[in-house]
């Protein structure tokens, strides 16, 4: 079983640009979500996806934006880079939506911006 | 709002002392409860859970029991190791709904030998 997988693993981007960043879930999980984690502080909720529609969003603005693909694989896009985007940003995947199935985390995406 | 607060870290111990991460929460209904560990360079992995009141949650010898009167999720072990040496994450998600998870903003361990 193949666990959840992201890339690329580091990005440096300067500001206004745009960035993709691309996630893979675990086999078998039809639900996806983003989470951006600032250094020192704790992962916040970007959205969700679920069988290719968004499902949720956090406090984000609409220049965060996503997919998810046939195959559940997804991608976070954000516009306008801003220096306060640097972070790292987790995907998590799980099976369905209930509120106690466990989510999987990949190893993240470290973006800095210049 | 819903919300997780943690004690703030560094903590620093050494080796087979005993661990205690304190976590309350502030939500709706009732929440599922989560600790995650990060290790250095890594995502999160998860370390236990609970779903209910009074539930307990163990796993590695680490062990939280969710307590619905104090609002609370201690993280608790006994003895720990130089290898749990990482950031523990306090979590919820909301009963109903998308299982958005909300965290604390985590507490720094480090074990010395």
């Amino acid at each position: 079983e193949t666990g959840v997988t992201q890339s690329p693993t580091h990005l440096i981007k300067t500001r206004g640009q745009q960035v993709t960043l691309r996630c893979s879930s675990q086999s078998g999980h039809n639900t996806v979500s983003w989470y951006q984690q600032a250094l020192g502080q704790g992962p916040q909720f970007i959205f969700q996806y679920y069988r290719e529609e968004e499902n949720g969003r956090g406090n984000f603005p609409p220049r965060f934006s996503g997919l998810q693909f046939p195959n559940y694989s997804s991608e976070l896009n954000v516009n306008a880079l801003e220096l306060d985007d640097s972070a790292l940003y987790l995907c998590a995947s799980s099976l369905e939506l209930a509120g106690n199935n466990e989510q999987f985390f990949g190893p993240g995406t470290r973006l800095t911006v210049l | 709002g819903n919300s997780v607060t943690q004690m703030e870290g560094p903590v620093t111990l050494s080796e087979e002392a005993f661990l205690t991460i304190n976590c309350t929460y502030t939500a709706t209904g009732y929440p599922s409860l989560f600790w995650y560990v990060q290790y250095p360079g890594e995502g999160l992995q998860l370390l236990l859970k609970a779903t209910k009141a009074d539930d307990k949650g163990s796993n590695k010898g680490f062990e939280a029991t969710y307590r619905k009167e104090t609002t609370s999720f201690h993280l608790e072990k006994g003895s720990v190791q130089v290898s749990d040496s990482a950031v523990y994450f306090c979590a919820l998600t909301l009963s109903g709904g998308y299982n958005k998870l909300i965290f604390g903003a985590g507490t720094r361990l480090a074990v010395h030998p």
